[in-house]
């Protein structure tokens, strides 16, 4: 009930593609669902996030796509670039003082 | 978004020993977490801790081996107790409650011995 399914584990794009993750989630009371970005040696830093009233956000070159009915969400970056090589964590929340429930992650490597 | 500032920022430490982490936000906020992600893996919530009660700690984490502290609105310390090569990890502070999305600190890199 508490998991994030997160896939794919690892993912290699060549520079201007478009790359796509996913996240499923269980329980239908989480409301809110960030995605951070992290690079090495640093800790993650929020990327953009998403409540389920809406179905899609976007900020810049970033993308939510929210399911409801299917209780999946995805991150969409287009033209990616080398710059975006990181691994990203998918995360879950029920209410605002909510624990955050993590994805086991994706590293994605974009190819010049 | 809140700047979050972690001490030390990695360490190498003798089994047994403990070693205390130091959180430090530069605006005041209700709810600090800490949370362990071991090489590779995604984060894991070990704690979270209001000021002025005692922390909540997650399943399989206790406080005799993480001691939490939350002086005041700005401040948390973690203390890695009787350390083992298993606890070889990342710890990282965050902060979040109703005004803002949760945000990380760059971590402490600990290596036990």
């Amino acid at each position: 009930q508490q998991q994030v399914k997160q896939s794919p584990q690892s993912l290699i794009v060549q520079k201007g593609g478009i790359s796509i993750i996913n996240c499923a989630y269980e329980n239908t009371a989480f409301d809110y669902f960030p995605w951070y970005q992290q690079f090495p040696g640093k800790g993650p830093a929020l990327l953009i996030a998403i409540r389920p009233d809406v179905s899609e956000k976007k900020e810049g070159r970033f993308t939510i796509s929210f399911n409801k009915s299917a209780k999946q969400f995805s991150l969409h970056i287009m033209d990616s670039q080398p710059g975006d090589s990181a691994t990203y964590f998918c995360a879950s929340r029920v209410g605002s003082q909510g624990n955050l429930i993590f994805g086991k992650g994706t590293k994605l490597s974009v190819k010049p | 978004s809140a700047v979050i500032s972690q001490k030390p920022s990695r360490d190498i430490c003798q089994r047994g020993t403990s070693l205390t982490i130091q959180c430090q936000v530069d605006s005041q906020v209700t709810m600090m977490f800490w949370y362990r992600q071991q090489p590779g893996q995604s984060l894991t919530l070990i704690a979270t801790a209001n000021q002025g009660s005692e922390a909540t700690y997650e399943s399989g984490f206790v406080i005799d081996k993480f001691p939490i502290s939350r002086p005041n609105l700005t401040f948390s310390t973690l203390t890695v107790s009787n350390m083992s090569p298993e606890d070889s990890s990342i710890y990282l502070c965050s902060v979040g409650d109703s005004r803002m999305p949760q945000h990380f600190g760059d971590g402490t890199r600990l290596s036990i011995l």
